[in-house]
């Protein structure tokens, strides 16, 4: 069983579409978060949720919106793709915010062509 | 603003030999964490490190926290291929929920 899992794991789209990936932990977990790895693999966090409260939102362009509609599933939409958005958007959950342990899904490989 | 700074960023090193990986942190920080990177592949947990001292060891490599010098370092000890993958270190400021990577470091275990 997949601790947390995330679809799709590639996407290939053109600019100025929208497409959305989403998340689901099994892990009982309270908190959730999306992060984005570019291509120097750099790790930046862009939101966390706990208990489906947004907690922390990075300066991230207001085309990237995140939804979780229970603690066990986190969501992101991403409207007008540009080509700076091509990444690797990982999403990870962690037992509470004082834990901060995560754990992370496989990652979803965005393309924007 | 927390700044977390690994060096090397790139290793090569031979199978047998031992090197270290250190994590420098720019602000106080409760908590200090290790994971791995194979390529194209997720990022696993490896160490959390809790306090001033802490020094956790899993197979050949150990990892250890100093607070006052806002350093933590992973060992790598008679390394093997399997060990290939990039290192992240990550803290998290004082009473902050947020977790700052480093950059990672690339690491090749040359036969």
């Amino acid at each position: 069983d997949t601790a947390v899992s995330q679809t799709p794991k590639y996407l290939v789209t053109q600019m100025g579409n929208d497409k959305s990936i989403k998340c689901e932990q099994n892990l009982g977990h309270d908190t959730m978060y999306w992060y984005k790895q570019d291509s120097k693999k750099f790790l930046k966090i862009m939101f966390s949720y706990n208990n489906k409260e947004l907690i922390i939102n990075e300066t991230v362009p207001n085309r990237f919106s995140p939804k979780s509609p229970d603690k066990a599933h986190l969501n992101l939409h991403i409207n007008s793709l540009e080509l700076g958005d091509s990444a690797v958007y990982f999403c990870a959950s962690s037992q509470d915010l004082i834990t901060g342990e995560l754990f992370f899904g496989e990652g979803s490989r965005l393309t924007v062509l | 603003e927390l700044k977390v700074e690994q060096n090397p960023l790139f290793l090569s090193m031979q199978e047998g030999k031992n090197y270290t990986i250190y994590c420098n942190y720019s602000t106080t920080s409760d908590r200090l964490y290790w994971y791995r990177q194979d390529p194209g592949k997720s990022l696993e947990s490896l160490f959390v490190l809790l306090s001033n001292g802490a020094v956790k060891q899993e197979g050949r490599l150990m990892a250890s926290l100093d607070t006052k010098a806002r350093l933590s370092t992973l060992h790598i000890t008679a390394a093997v291929h399997d060990l290939s993958a990039t290192y992240f270190c990550a803290a998290s400021g004082a009473g902050s929920y947020q977790l700052t990577f480093g950059k990672g470091t690339k690491l090749s275990v040359i036969p």
